[in-house]
């Protein structure tokens, strides 16, 4: 089945500054690649996802990038702010909608 | 529209014990997952249902089983528990392929 890696496990950032997730995926048939936010004590919610046919999806301060020859793909946050901090998963899906996670990035914003 | 809606939020079971927790979602999808997340190792996906009438094993499925029971249900049930299944679970539900998957709000599971 598909094998989902995230890298780093912990980041801090001072705030305003930007922060870079990165994850590879094992199963070349994947086509949807989700990132997904959790609070402490809450569930997880999307925050955004990208298909194989896109390289680059942003939404306001958030950017996913998708590099399919490669195997890997990358959420961006940019001016990063205190209410940013939480943990992010990295997930893929294949054509069975098998969808894994990877470990998860606990990400703190010093003020 | 309620979402994914779990049940129960908490339990603890003594060694042996069974149990099922409950799932259920109102907004048609087809596809429905159940994950359990520990500590340090992210949400690994127990068992999953493509579609009603199909499930499949995920990643960690020793020790517990699931039943599709209509589009909406999709239970989870530990016949024996045991203090390793000590973790909280989180159902999840989406639509068509290649589409958002909704959480529900979890349950957290105590084996003593």
């Amino acid at each position: 089945g598909e094998n989902v890696e995230q890298h780093p496990s912990t980041l801090s950032v001072q705030e305003g500054d930007s922060a870079v997730i990165k994850c590879t995926y094992s199963d070349s048939a994947s086509n949807y690649f989700p990132w997904y936010k959790q609070e402490l004590g809450k569930r997880p919610q999307l925050i955004i996802d990208i298909r194989s046919n896109v390289g680059e999806k942003k939404d306001q301060r958030i950017a996913v990038t998708l590099n399919k020859t490669a195997k890997h793909f990358s959420l961006h946050i940019t001016e990063t702010q205190p209410e940013d901090s939480a943990v992010y998963f990295c997930a893929a899906m294949g054509g069975n909608n098998r969808l894994a996670f990877g470990k998860g990035n606990q990400v703190v914003v010093i003020p | 529209n309620a979402g994914v809606t779990q049940t129960p939020k908490f339990q603890v079971l003594k060694t042996g014990q069974s149990m099922t927790l409950q799932c259920a979602q109102d907004m048609n999808h087809n596809s429905m997952y159940w994950y359990r997340q520990d500590p340090g190792m992210g949400l690994r996906l127990i068992y999953y249902s493509a579609s009603e009438g199909t499930t499949d094993k995920g990643e960690v499925p020793n020790g517990y089983n699931v039943s599709r029971l209509n589009k909406r249900e999709f239970s989870l049930r530990l016949e024996s528990a045991a203090p390793s299944q000590t973790s909280v679970y989180f159902c999840a539900s989406s639509g068509q392929s290649y589409t958002e998957a909704f959480f529900g709000q979890g349950t957290r599971l105590t084996v003593v």
